[in-house]
């Protein structure tokens, strides 16, 4: 399958822990993206690389969220001290810019499920 | 800031039947807007792409429209089957570039025998 993976798929925790989830993009794809949703609402942005350049945050990721892309290919979002309003879906997505492109579909992955005790 | 509007409630209709959902936006007209899939506990999927200089665009069974004066896309399901039961979102591009997204809530359609 050479999708998008994230793993893992669904995660329970108690509020003060920490949580790590990863992300493997499309081999190929340069571009890789966090989303949130929660249930009802569509997936809103929380960050963006670029290769391994994290170029852009949404202020939705306040300072417990860190994400990173190391060597430009899977990625890891970070949640320290969990809260109860951090439980929602948190999906990776990847896309390939360049060659005149300056628009492109994403791809999404299965998404990880976080619920916060 | 840019808002997304999706018909809130359900879409029943009957097998055969053409479904057509509404995206409505507010703000800035975005250069692309785009349309995906849904189904419960998995990842949206990419249906289709319509850029601003674009009225139209098809794909099988799937039409879709951009009115950049209305401000508003229509998403048109011809032939529904019970299998196109599933959410379906819009997004649009945001001014920032990198391809960020900004997605609509969605609609949730399901197409009955």
């Amino acid at each position: 399958d050479t999708g998008v993976s994230q793993d893992p798929r669904h995660k329970i925790t108690k509020r003060g822990q920490n949580v790590t989830f990863r992300c493997d993009p499309i081999s190929e794809h340069n571009r890789l993206y966090w989303y949130r949703q929660t249930l009802g609402q569509g997936p809103e942005f929380l960050t963006y690389f670029q290769n391994e350049a994290q170029l852009e945050k949404s202020r939705l990721l306040s300072d417990r969220f860190s994400a990173e892309r190391p060597k430009g290919s899977f990625s890891t979002l970070e949640i320290q001290r969990t809260e109860q309003g951090d439980s929602a879906m948190y999906l990776c997505a990847s896309s390939l810019a360049g060659g005149g492109r300056s628009y492109n579909e994403q791809f999404f992955g299965p998404g990880t499920r976080l619920t916060v005790l | 800031s840019q808002k997304i509007e999706q018909n809130s409630e359900a879409l029943n209709i009957q097998e055969g039947k053409t479904a057509t959902l509404t995206c409505n936006y507010t703000n800035y007209s975005p250069a692309y807007l785009q349309w995906y899939r849904q189904d419960p506990g998995r990842g949206p999927v990419f249906l289709l792409l319509i850029r601003e200089n674009e009225k139209e665009k098809r794909k099988e069974r799937l039409k879709v429209t951009f009115d950049t004066t209305l401000k508003q896309s229509l998403f048109h399901i011809t032939a529904s089957q019970p299998a196109d039961s599933a959410t379906y979102l819009c997004a649009l591009d945001h001014p920032g570039g990198y391809n960020k997204l900004i997605f609509g809530a969605g609609t949730r359609l399901a197409v009955h025998p």
